[in-house]
Formats: C-alpha cells, sequence, structure tokens
C-alpha cells in the first residue's frame, strides 16, 4: 500500500486568497491525482499530476485556478486560487499503491477547506 | 446514465446484522473494483480491491463481482456501530485509467 501524507489537514481561508496544498507519499510512485469532494457529493477528478511535466486537467478544471506543481515522483502541491465559497470541499491527494491483486489507487487524509 | 450507479442511502440497520452495499456500471471493459470506507471529513480507504468476477473476503468483509451482470456487492458481517460510515464503489480497466467512482451509500449501524 501507499502512505500518503497531506497538509493541511483543515483550514478556514478568506474569500480571494489561494492555498498550497502538499502531498507526500511515502515511496516514488508514477501516478499521483487530485480530486475534489463537495459536501454530500462523490470525488471528481481535478487533474493527473504528471513529473516533470504539465498536469493533466479535467473538463471543469484550469490550470489558472488550480496550479499543480509536481517536482519529483514523491511530492505533488494544489493550489486553490482566488477562492470562492464555492470552492469549500475536500481536497484529496492520492496515489497508486499495491495491493495484492494489482495496482489500485490509494487516498490521503484529505484537507478541509471553507471559504469565509 | 451515469458509468457507475450506487444507491446513496442512507442505511440504517441494528448492530449485528448483515449489511449489503451494491453498485451496477455501465462499462464491460472495467476490470478492477474498488470498495472504500469513508468516515465524515475523512479521506476514502480502501478496503477491498478486486479483479475481475469472483469473490474476495477479508475477516468480515466480502466482496463479490459479477461481470455477467455488471454487478458489484460488499457484504458486512456482524456489522459494528464502528462500520456507520460512507462506502464508495469504484472500478477502472487497468492501466493508467481514470477511476470511476459511485456517489457511495451512507450506512449507519444502531446500537
Amino acid at each position: 500500500s501507499a502512505v500518503i501524507s497531506q497538509k493541511p489537514s483543515r483550514d478556514i481561508c478568506q474569500r480571494g486568497t489561494s492555498l498550497t496544498i502538499q502531498c507526500q507519499v511515502d515511496s516514488q510512485v508514477t501516478m499521483m491525482f487530485w480530486y475534489r469532494q463537495q459536501p454530500g457529493q462523490s470525488l471528481t477528478l481535478i487533474a493527473t499530476a504528471n513529473q516533470g511535466s504539465e498536469a493533466t486537467y479535467e473538463s471543469g478544471f484550469v490550470i489558472d485556478k488550480f496550479p499543480i506543481s509536481r517536482p519529483n515522483l514523491t511530492f505533488s502541491t494544489l493550489t486553490v486560487s482566488n477562492m470562492s465559497p464555492e470552492d469549500s470541499s475536500i481536497y484529496l491527494c492520492s496515489a497508486e499503491g499495491w495491493d495484492s491483486s494489482g495496482n489500485t489507487i490509494y487516498f490521503g487524509e484529505g484537507s478541509w477547506l471553507t471559504v469565509v | 446514465q451515469k458509468e457507475v450507479e450506487q444507491d446513496p442511502g442512507p442505511l440504517s440497520v441494528p448492530e449485528g446484522a448483515i449489511v449489503s452495499l451494491n453498485c451496477t456500471y455501465s462499462n464491460s471493459a472495467f476490470q478492477y473494483f474498488m470498495w472504500y470506507r469513508q468516515y465524515s471529513r475523512k479521506g476514502p480507504e480502501l478496503l477491498m480491491y478486486t479483479y475481475s468476477s469472483g469473490n474476495k473476503e477479508d475477516g468480515r468483509f466480502t466482496a463479490q463481482v459479477d461481470k455477467s451482470s455488471k454487478y458489484i456487492s460488499l457484504f458486512i458481517r456482524d456489522s459494528q456501530p464502528s462500520d456507520s460510515a460512507t462506502y464508495l464503489c469504484a472500478t477502472f480497466s487497468g492501466g493508467y485509467q481514470k477511476v470511476t467512482f459511485g456517489t457511495g451509500t451512507k450506512l449507519q449501524v444502531i446500537p
């Protein structure tokens, strides 16, 4: 399995500010992802964090709003820019890991952001 | 039609009951199936992971996949109040393909 650490675990942010979330994996992984989970909703993939190149964004998400860095195979950051109350969500980092059945996806504990 | 359908619940059961959680999916290319448990305001925790059809058991949990009917299940035996959480099914076709999640079923086990 992969152990994924995220920080901050929670924060209260002012409208119009930006916040960077850090994600650290305990082993080198090829694939890292960022998800958003709005209150009462399932997970929505924001982007795939690619090591050494620009992230691959899903429809509805853009780099200017959610810039992502992936400087090496164990670390990534997600910035939520110019925040509004609609950005209040759990933001989840995930990475591939090995299970007895094969490669699967593990998640960090999440970063709970409240925008006021 | 969503690629993965899951009844959102909530599902309330008495302690000790057998719980059955289910998902259906539409894409026959899906080969890998996961169940995650998510407590309130926490990240999803991988519970069970299976490849293709069949059963997998781990303690009180059994995951079942029927690819012919595109139906996946998670059974919880002797349910405990600590099992109260939201359970998410998820699937992907393999390699580095995108994972598709169900909407989650909220389970409450009443002492």
